[in-house]
């Protein structure tokens, strides 16, 4: 089955400099990327996705990247701030409903 | 506030018990996702159901069962229950059966004593 590794699992940065988190993929028919924030205390929280038939999506301070033939993908967060502090998640699917989720990363952002 | 609703919010129990864990998702969802999210495990699908039918199943013990009901609420049974199950359970929803946004409720805690 499909396996989604995420690194790094912990992330700490400083008030204004960007984030970066990779998560690579094994099955090369996955297509469906989707990146989830979880607060503390509560369920996740879609921030973005990306098809695999796009290489890169930006929605304000937040963009993804991805490479099919490397088979990782990226969050990019920049101008972070500190209620950007949160696990965030990376997930992959091929097909509907079946998705894979990274291990997440703790991402703290330092005023 | 995702339209999620899950009950309880906390359960406490003892090994051996049986407990039900509810979830209605946002209105006009037919797709409801369960997850499981341990300590060391992060987030695993266990089950989708899609207007009342399974649809895909992951990691789900055979201790674990769940189903969807005709007014689209779903419930996830857990039964035999260990150490091991305790952990956050996550129910998420979605309009269709396409690859699209899931919307998490705030999760159920378990914990088994």
């Amino acid at each position: 089955g499909e396996n989604v590794e995420q690194h790094p699992s912990t992330l700490s940065v400083q008030e204004g400099d960007s984030a970066v988190i990779k998560c690579t993929y094994s099955d090369s028919a996955s297509n469906y990327f989707p990146w989830y924030k979880q607060e503390l205390g509560k369920g996740p929280q879609l921030i973005i996705d990306i098809r695999s038939n796009v290489g890169e999506k930006k929605d304000q301070r937040i963009a993804v990247t991805l490479n099919k033939t490397a088979k990782h993908f990226s969050l990019h967060i920049t101008e972070t701030q500190p209620e950007d502090s949160a696990v965030y998640f990376c997930a992959a699917s091929k097909r509907a409903g079946k998705s894979t989720f990274g291990d997440g990363t703790t991402l703290t952002v330092k005023p | 506030d995702s339209g999620v609703t899950q009950t309880p919010k906390h359960l406490i129990t003892a090994t051996g018990q049986r407990v039900t864990l509810r979830c209605s998702p946002r209105s006009g969802d037919l797709s409801v996702y369960w997850y499981q999210q341990s300590l060391d495990q992060g987030l695993q699908f266990l089950i989708q159901y899609y207007n009342g039918e399974e649809r895909a199943k992951g990691n789900i013990l055979e201790r674990f069962s769940a189903q969807q009901f005709p007014d689209l609420h779903s419930e996830l049974n857990l039964s035999s229950l260990e150490l091991g199950d305790s952990a956050l359970y996550f129910c998420a929803s979605s309009s269709g059966t396409e690859q699209e946004t899931q919307y998490f409720g705030p999760g159920t805690r378990l914990l088994v004593l």
